[in-house]
């Protein structure tokens, strides 16, 4: 059974820190890696997608990968209350296969 | 471009009833997807679909069926509605990028059942 465990939180951290959302994964030959945001009572939306070892930014985002130890993170800086969300990790193994999601951990940024 | 569409939003079903839950995208995308999400929990797949014609099994399939006859719609079918199978559902449609093959989702608003 692949799995992906992420904490389920809740999170909290003050307006303008940095929030660190972690998440790991079972199948070894997970290939793609994302992260989904996900505010109450809404769909999930695609934030951040990371293929290979290291960091990956996008604005105020930054994706970490770590596939020998099967391990992958979410960096936010300047958080801002508008972050408050859940956070969804999804793993997909080989070409074409369809993502595992973890249960997600809730952020909340307090202004 | 309405992307996925999910219909019916909301839904309450007596237990033993039967319904589909209609899903529909416009972007030509091959592969489409149901997730149920339950309350505090992560989304787990229900049934996928590479393309039309062709569906699998996904983490918790007992209780439900697909059909993929057009590659624009991909509706689950709850036969003998139950208790357990309150949730929301959410229809997903992705490519492929490029040689990784990553699955980028795109979502549909979701669809709230309860079955009392």
């Amino acid at each position: 059974q692949k799995e992906v465990e992420q904490n389920s939180g809740p999170l909290s951290v003050p307006e303008g820190a940095i929030a660190s959302l972690n998440c790991t994964y079972s199948d070894r030959v997970s290939q793609s890696f994302f992260w989904y945001r996900q505010y109450s009572g809404k769909s999930p939306e695609l934030i951040m997608s990371i293929y290979s070892n290291g960091d990956k930014e996008d604005g105020r985002f930054t994706a970490q990968l770590n596939k020998a130890s099967q391990y992958v993170s979410l960096l936010i800086r300047d958080s801002q209350p508008s972050d408050s969300a859940t956070y969804l990790c999804a793993v997909t193994g080989q070409a074409g296969t369809a993502l595992i999601f973890g249960k997600g951990t809730t952020l909340s940024v307090s202004s | 471009n309405a992307g996925v569409t999910q219909t019916p939003k909301f839904r309450i079903l007596k237990i033993g009833q039967s319904m589909t839950l209609q899903c529909t995208q416009d972007m030509n995308h091959n592969y489409m997807y149901w997730y149920r999400q339950d309350p505090g929990m992560g989304l787990k797949l229900i049934y996928y679909s590479v393309g039309a014609g062709i569906t699998d099994k996904g983490e918790v399939p007992n209780g439900y069926n697909v059909s993929r006859s057009t590659t624009e719609d991909f509706p689950l079918r709850l036969e003998l509605a139950a208790p357990s199978q309150t949730s929301v559902y959410f229809c997903a449609s992705s490519y492929l990028l490029g040689s990784s093959g990553a699955n980028v989702l795109t979502f549909g608003a979701g669809s709230r059942l309860t079955v009392l």
